[in-house]
């Protein structure tokens, strides 16, 4: 099975600070990488697919970059309502995998 | 608007089998992507399986020869039977709607808690 290694696995920052989180998978998986952002108590909801397509309920502060086997979820100014977990997830593989989450907590 | 809806989580013994249902409304289940991921309590996601339009079906290595997931068109409802239960099977188990391409999980239902304990 595909590996996704996510980095930090949490993270302090403050409204209007940029964030950013990696994911890294064991081996190449052609852009075919999805976020999910999950509120405590609620289901994750996808906020990009495809490394960078969005979802037309997400701001366009949040953004998606990468290729190969490095990805990254980008947030250019973080809002109360992001604090959340965030998860990627590699679609490449007909055996699906997750990353193990970042969590974004407030400074 | 899309709905999903899991039933039939409990508390069982370990070696015990349960079913989970997943009633969905606003689209058909048959010509969907449809999935099981499973989140055990405060820890990550994790796929647990998939079925496709044509009927395929894929299961995570931590599940396979165990569950079995399945659809019943008639009632645009999707199943996860579950066999042989661990400890390690204790978490709460959405059902997914895949869209845009496969494994992609747009829509998610709230969930229903499998415990496994003696």
């Amino acid at each position: 099975d595909i590996q996704m290694t996510q980095s930090p696995s949490s993270l302090s920052a403050s409204v209007g600070d940029r964030v950013t989180i990696t994911c890294r998978a064991s081996q190449g998986i052609s852009n075919s990488l999805a976020w999910y952002q999950q509120k405590p108590g609620k289901a994750p909801e996808l906020l990009l697919y495809a490394a960078s397509i969005l979802e037309s309920w997400v701001p366009s502060r949040f953004s998606g970059s990468g290729s190969g086997t490095d990805y990254t979820l980008t947030i250019s100014s973080l809002q109360p309502e992001d604090f959340a977990t965030y998860y990627c997830q590699q679609y490449y593989s007909i055996v699906s995998t997750f990353g193990q989450g970042t969590k974004v907590e407030i400074k | 608007e899309v709905q999903l809806v899991e039933s039939g989580g409990a508390l069982i013994q370990p070696g015990g089998s349960l079913r989970l249902s997943c009633a969905a409304s606003g689209f058909t289940v048959s010509n969907s992507y449809m999935s099981w991921v499973r989140q055990a309590p405060g820890k990550g996601l994790e796929w647990v399986s998939i079925i496709y339009s044509g009927g395929s079906t894929y299961y995570a290595d931590s599940v396979k020869g165990r569950f079995t997931i399945s659809r019943d068109n008639s009632k645009n409802t999707l199943f996860l039977q579950m066999n042989s239960l661990r400890v390690e099977d204790t978490a709460v188990y959405y059902c997914v709607r895949g869209a845009r391409y496969p494994g992609v999980c747009v829509d998610w239902g709230r969930g229903t808690l499998v415990t496994v304990s003696s």
